[in-house]
Formats: C-alpha cells, sequence, structure tokens
C-alpha cells in the first residue's frame, strides 16, 4: 500500500468551530508531514514528526495543534482559526534514513481543502 | 523560507514537443526533487536526484544537477496532455531537516 489517505477532502468551518484532519499511511514510513498550500503558491511546511514525536515546528499559531497518535496517524485539530488560514493542507510521510528524513522521497496525500468563514 | 526558484513561472506547448523547466538553488544540497502537482491535488514525488549525480532519468523525464551553478533541469520529452500540471523541484540540505520547495512552473500541454 503506497497511498496516504487524508479526511475529510473538504471542510467548511465557522471560526468557533473546532475540527480536525486526519492523515493515514501504511507504508511504515516513520516521518510525517503537514504542509499548508495557498493557491498558487508552493506548499509551506507546518510540523514534521519522527518517530511519532514533533521534531519540526515552523512557528505555527498554536490554533493548529498537530497530534501522532501512533506510527501510521497523523492528526491536525484546528481550533478558531482565522479566514486567512482557508488553504489546501496537505499530509506527506517519508522513511527515515541515517535519522534524516527529509533525505528521502515524500509520499503526500490528496489534500483537505479548508474554507473558514 | 524558500530555496528553489523555478523558471520559467508557466509554459505552454503542444503535445509531442518537448517541456523543459529550470531550478535554481541558494545553499549547498544533499539532494534535489522534483514533484508533480495535479490542480488542487497531493503533490506526485517524480525524481531525486542526489548532489554527487549529474543526470538522471526515468521513463520520459531527464533531471540534470549543476552544483557548480546550483541549478537543476527538468526535461520531459513526448509530452502528453495528462502531462498538464504544476511542477515543483524541492532541496535538502542537510542542516535544513526539511524539504524547501521552490515557487513552481505551470506547464499546459494542448493536444
Amino acid at each position: 500500500d503506497t497511498e496516504v489517505t487524508q479526511t475529510p477532502k473538504h471542510l467548511v468551518m465557522g471560526m468557533t468551530n473546532k475540527k480536525s484532519l486526519k492523515c493515514e499511511q501504511h507504508m511504515g514510513h516513520r516521518a510525517m508531514y503537514w504542509y499548508k498550500q495557498k493557491a498558487k503558491k508552493p506548499p509551506e511546511l507546518m510540523f514534521v514528526y519522527s518517530y511519532e514525536k514533533l521534531s519540526i515546528n515552523e512557528s505555527v499559531p498554536s490554533r493548529f495543534s498537530p497530534e501522532c497518535p501512533n506510527s501510521s496517524l497523523l492528526n491536525l485539530h484546528l481550533h478558531a482559526l482565522q479566514p486567512e488560514d482557508s488553504a489546501l493542507y496537505l499530509c506527506a510521510s517519508s522513511q527515515v534514513d541515517m535519522g534524516l528524513a527529509a533525505y528521502n522521497e515524500q509520499f503526500f496525500g490528496p489534500g483537505t481543502r479548508l474554507t473558514v468563514l | 523560507s524558500q530555496q528553489g526558484e523555478e523558471d520559467p513561472q508557466a509554459l505552454s506547448i503542444q503535445e509531442g514537443e518537448n517541456a523543459t523547466m529550470n531550478c535554481s538553488y541558494k545553499t549547498s544540497i544533499n539532494n534535489l526533487q522534483w514533484y508533480r502537482q495535479n490542480s488542487g491535488r497531493g503533490l506526485v514525488h517524480l525524481i531525486l536526484i542526489r548532489s554527487n549525480e549529474r543526470e538522471k532519468h526515468s521513463g520520459r523525464l531527464r533531471v540534470t544537477l549543476d552544483t557548480s551553478k546550483k541549478s537543476s533541469s527538468l526535461l520531459i520529452t513526448a509530452s502528453r496532455a495528462a502531462d498538464t500540471a504544476s511542477y515543483f523541484c524541492a532541496t535538502y540540505g542537510g542542516s535544513q531537516g526539511n524539504l524547501i520547495f521552490g515557487k513552481g512552473t505551470k506547464l499546459s500541454v494542448k493536444p
């Protein structure tokens, strides 16, 4: 199974809502990532988990809260978002070689299209 | 932060023609990767070239890397309408800890 799945595909939420994005992979990858992508822009890294531990947080606001319950699952909890947080949220995974996750190719999910009203 | 810079930003060609996209970067790298993204979808890894490699092929794709010029090119030969997508280069340098994506080239292949 070489697939990364993400749910939901689309999400519309108000600024007072709490919601979660989910990501799953069964390739045995020990690094998982959250990216945010605005229209016509490249993906921007938000978080990296390596061996289920948060290894990189790219100064993301606390209204985004990542969670890695196990080696196959990655969640992104959303609370009190702003309209400017509307974007495509991508999850990815990769192997970790020599302790370096980004040394390898990343496998991306199809993304969750988030709209904040 | 952004490391890679692709050019052109947009490229429109006819089916059967070759498409060349370039990527320049600023710091030393361990490897450089190319990804494709169909509109509004996830990215698909195309090819990875390490800093000690100069050229790599995969099917209709040919990637070159010139570390002295800090640049890479992606050539798609005999393009098809299905190649229509955005193409991103992404670099990994050991001190970064993560991939950094360039701005991307939007390729349109007309039937």
